[in-house]
């Protein structure tokens, strides 16, 4: 069964460092989305992306986050200059057109 | 703005019971789906369930069943027959319906145990 892939599982950073997060959406499907959960909170959307452009952010995604898709296959997200609260769990997900299908997270630690 | 709110933080099943998990929303919008994802300690999300709002009938997934009473803006997860595999996190989520790709806004989770 074809699967949403995030690399690194695991990610630990220096504050203020940039780390980039990756992932690789179902071949297949045209949209592609970050979202993250802190501990203990609910998930929260931050940007949905389509056609190679940003289709819709949220109040989080401010100008310390980016996305790309470089080379038609992987789908990052970039945090520059990380701080201890940008400590969470990072999901990529990614649909056709209506069900959202979501990776196994990456999990950032920022110390 | 859409809010979603799961009223339930924990809750606990036995084995083989039936089990009901509430959610509630709130939206302007007529055109919308609901879903229920479910995340077990890994952290993955699974999808377990969606609901479209403009059809009448129920979703069913083999044990789980959602009730959906639009009037309301209540949206419940059924789980029958629990299984030690269904000890998760639950959370509903709303997604417009107006274009695709739209964003997931989930509540804040129910924590479900399942206990032999």
């Amino acid at each position: 069964e074809p699967e949403v892939t995030q690399t690194p599982s695991h990610q630990v950073t220096q504050m203020g460092q940039e780390v980039i997060l990756r992932c690789v959406p179902i071949s297949n499907h045209l949209y592609f989305y970050w979202y993250r959960q802190i501990l203990g909170q609910k998930v929260e959307f931050l940007v949905s992306f389509y056609n190679n452009e940003i289709s819709e952010k949220s109040e989080i995604f401010d100008d310390q986050f980016s996305v790309e898709r470089p080379d038609g296959s992987n789908f990052t997200l970039k945090i520059r200059s990380t701080k201890l609260e940008d400590s969470a769990m990072y999901f990529c997900a990614s649909s056709e057109i209506l069900l959202a299908f979501f990776g196994q997270g990456t999990r950032l630690t920022v110390v | 703005a859409q809010t979603v709110t799961q009223s339930q933080p924990e809750m606990s099943v036995q084995e083989a019971e039936t089990v009901t998990l509430s959610c509630t929303y709130d939206t302007s919008e007529s055109n919308y789906y609901l879903f229920w994802y479910k995340q077990p300690p890994s952290r993955q999300m699974i999808l377990v369930i969606r609901q479209e709002a403009y059809k009448q009938q129920n979703a069913t997934e083999n044990r789980f069943s959602v009730n959906f009473q639009k009037a309301a803006k209540s949206f419940s997860l059924k789980i029958s027959d629990s299984q030690l595999g269904d000890t998760a996190m639950y959370f509903c989520a709303f997604m417009k319906g107006v274009t695709s790709g739209s964003r997931l806004t989930f509540g804040e989770g129910t924590q479900l145990t399942v206990n032999p």
